[in-house]
């Protein structure tokens, strides 16, 4: 069965430093990976995605990630983090097919700090 | 930009009601979905339409029916209210093919059972 897990429940960075939050995956078949942010009290917001080709996709708002077929992974990255990046960030797995139902893992909550 | 609309944002009901959550989207797509939201379990599939009058269960549809009479609008319907349904409730929509392999979502419908 796919599943997906983010070891990190919590993260706080500080303003202007870098950020990584992990991803890891379990899926049969070709991967469909995704990351999508949720500010506080709102729906989720695709940042990128990965369907096939280059390894390392860019997303919105400065955020990119690297797809590691070797370690199952999808990390998530931005080499300077804003104050406005404090969210809940939320990676996902799908399949290939046309239809679409995707797992999600359960969240990493971004603080940033001053 | 694809919108998915859900129409009641904050809604209070008491054990026992019969609750209504309506969910519009303008994009044309297939595939409709309600995701349950939840501290520490991420998001949880409830149903899935891919169709007009098509519905499938998800990984929780329990306590839950849906209702697709309408390409565009998707509903999900709560029989009897109980408490352990207070969350947070999710529609999203996406499209066939290669591009139905990106969810959109809606902003979300905070639901309280009393």
């Amino acid at each position: 069965a796919q599943s997906v897990t983010q070891p990190d429940i919590h993260i706080t960075v500080s303003e202007g430093a870098s950020l990584e939050l992990r991803c890891n995956y379990s899926y049969g078949a070709t991967p469909y990976l995704f990351w999508y942010v949720q500010s506080p009290g709102q729906g989720l917001q695709l940042l990128l995605k990965y369907f096939s080709g280059d390894t390392l996709v860019q997303g919105i708002k400065g955020f990119e990630a690297e797809f590691k077929r070797s370690q199952s992974s999808f990390n998530l990255r931005k080499p300077s983090v804003h104050w406005s990046d404090a969210a809940e960030y939320f990676c996902a797995v799908g399949g290939s097919t046309g239809f679409q139902k995707l797992v999600f893992g359960t969240g990493t909550r971004l603080l940033v700090s001053p | 930009d694809v919108k998915v609309t859900q129409s009641s944002r904050y809604l209070v009901k008491r054990t026992g009601e019969k609750v209504f959550l309506e969910c519009v989207q303008d994009m044309d797509h297939e595939n409709m979905f309600w995701y349950r939201q939840d501290p520490g379990l991420g998001l949880r599939l409830i149903y899935f339409s891919y169709d007009v009058k098509m519905k499938e269960k998800g990984d929780i549809p329990e306590g839950y029916s849906v209702s697709r009479e309408k390409k565009e609008r998707f509903s999900l319907i709560l029989e009897s209210a109980s408490t352990n349904q207070t969350s947070m409730y999710l529609c999203a929509s996406s499209g066939s093919g290669t591009s139905g392999n990106t969810i959109y979502f809606g902003e979300g419908s905070w639901l309280t059972v009393v």
